[in-house]
């Protein structure tokens, strides 16, 4: 069965980094692209970031755009989600998902169970 | 950018009832691209549908999904006790992902 399992999280001040870990576990990580995606208390889902399945391609939702990055180690099945100077705003659960492609369809078919970020002074 | 607008916000119906949600783009949009979602309270999002109407391994046939262009809906034909969540709608456009709002489906 797919694993995704975040980790990272915690209480960070506001201008400081956190970096999140997505490790992947039961499929060919490396021939998959991921996701990073987060909800904050009470609101909807939003779409963070993704990243091919060998790197070459990363796309940033403009709200993290020049503070976030994302990258993958795929030798160590593992996902990452750096955050520089963070927001109050930021603050949310954050999930890391599997992108699929099956024939002209595309979807998000595995989803970890999160981490929380909370960003306060 | 393209957004997806959900109604209604709440849906409040009996164990056994039909619901019907609704996903509004704000222009066409392939539905190849258009994504329906379960999450219950403190849990991840689960995908249900993909591609507007192929259900996701798994998922009952209880729910279909419907539509094209602008206007899409996910349908749950007879509401079992475990379907009382938030379904989100999703759209995959060229390097970027966009949710709706949410519809939560309360028990009446």
């Amino acid at each position: 069965q797919v694993q995704l399992v975040e980790s990272g999280g915690g209480v960070v001040q506001p201008g400081r980094s956190l970096r999140l870990s997505c490790a992947a576990s039961e499929f060919l990580f490396s021939t998959f692209g991921m996701h990073w995606v987060r909800q904050a208390p009470g609101k909807r889902l939003e779409w963070v970031a993704y990243i091919r399945f060998d790197g070459s391609e990363k796309y940033y939702a403009d709200s993290v755009k020049g503070r976030f990055t994302i990258s993958r180690d795929n030798s160590k099945n593992t996902l990452y989600l750096q955050m520089n100077s963070l927001r109050a705003e930021d603050t949310a659960v954050y999930y890391c998902a599997r992108d699929r492609i099956t024939g002209t369809t595309r979807y998000f078919d595995y989803w970890g169970q999160g981490t929380l970020v909370t960003v306060s002074s | 950018e393209i957004v997806l607008t959900q109604s209604p916000g709440t849906l409040s119906l009996s164990p056994g009832e039909r619901a019907t949600l609704s996903c509004r783009a704000s222009q066409s949009v392939s539905s190849s691209h258009l994504a329906w979602y379960q999450q219950k309270p403190g849990q991840a999002p689960r995908l249900l549908i993909y591609g507007a109407s192929s259900r996701a391994t798994g998922i009952p046939d209880r729910f279909s999904g419907s539509g094209s262009g602008t206007d899409f809906t996910l349908t749950i034909s007879r509401l079992e006790p475990e379907d009382f969540a938030v379904y989100y709608c999703q759209h995959y456009g060229t390097s970027s992902w966009t949710f709706g709002q949410g519809t939560k489906v309360e028990i009446k």
